[in-house]
């Protein structure tokens, strides 16, 4: 989606933290989404954050919030070999309820 | 078990020769979607819909159609598949706005060749 960009491509040594970036756009009331892609299959949630968060934080997952710059990050703390998939930001505006912008995907790789 | 199921899972098929893709929902959800998946292009919402009969464009309608006539399947039909749209894609379904997350389920996806 053009209006949600990420990185495409990220490695990371196991039992460091991984980083992912998005950058959005929409400037309306809006839910910012991260979904995992795993080979094969179909995207799983991760978590979720409202436009008027500035941080959430669900066990191993962080996601921060930067309204004045539009970015967002996803932060996985003891990266493990199974986090190895493709992720993707995504965003949704309560203004249009059913649309969504899913960035490019970025392909994390985890090495021993 | 709560799931969205598309079929085929596979489709290799003729320029020209219509084709339909299934995608059943049974969590009783108001919204559902199809999206295309294409190498660096991330997901592109091709159409989605709010509920029974009502439907709207997505980034990437052309060429496709869908229809909504029971809340639990939501089709997508491609009169004259053409090789443009050979593409992995997936069927998502999400709850009302009662449900504040949006949370989308995903099917398994559809992988179409068109040749």
């Amino acid at each position: 989606g053009e209006d949600v960009e990420q990185s495409l491509f990220l490695s990371v040594r196991e039992g460091d933290s991984s980083v992912i970036n998005c950058t959005y756009t929409d400037s309306s009331s809006t839910y910012l989404y991260w979904y995992k892609q795993e080979p094969g299959a179909g995207l799983q949630l991760l978590t979720y954050i409202f436009s008027n968060m500035d941080m959430k934080q669900d066990q191993r997952l962080t996601v921060l919030l930067n309204k004045k710059d539009k970015h967002l990050s996803l932060r996985i703390a003891d990266t493990q070999t199974g986090d190895s998939a493709i992720y993707f930001c995504a965003e949704s505006s309560t203004d249009s309820w059913g649309k969504f912008q899913f960035g490019a995907g970025t392909q994390v790789v985890v090495t021993p | 078990e709560a799931q969205v199921t598309q079929n085929p899972r596979y489709l290799i098929t003729v320029t020209g020769k219509k084709l339909t893709v299934t995608c059943s929902q049974n969590m009783n959800h108001e919204y559902m979607s199809w999206y295309r998946q294409d190498p660096g292009l991330g997901l592109r919402q091709i159409y989605y819909s709010m509920n029974v009969e009502v439907t709207d464009k997505g980034d990437v309608p052309e060429g496709y159609k869908v229809s909504r006539k029971e809340k639990r399947n939501f089709p997508l039909i491609l009169e004259s598949p053409s090789p443009n749209q050979t593409s992995l894609y997936f069927c998502a379904s999400s709850g009302d706005r009662e449900s504040w997350t949006n949370e989308q389920f995903f099917g398994p996806g559809t992988r179409l060749t068109v040749l």
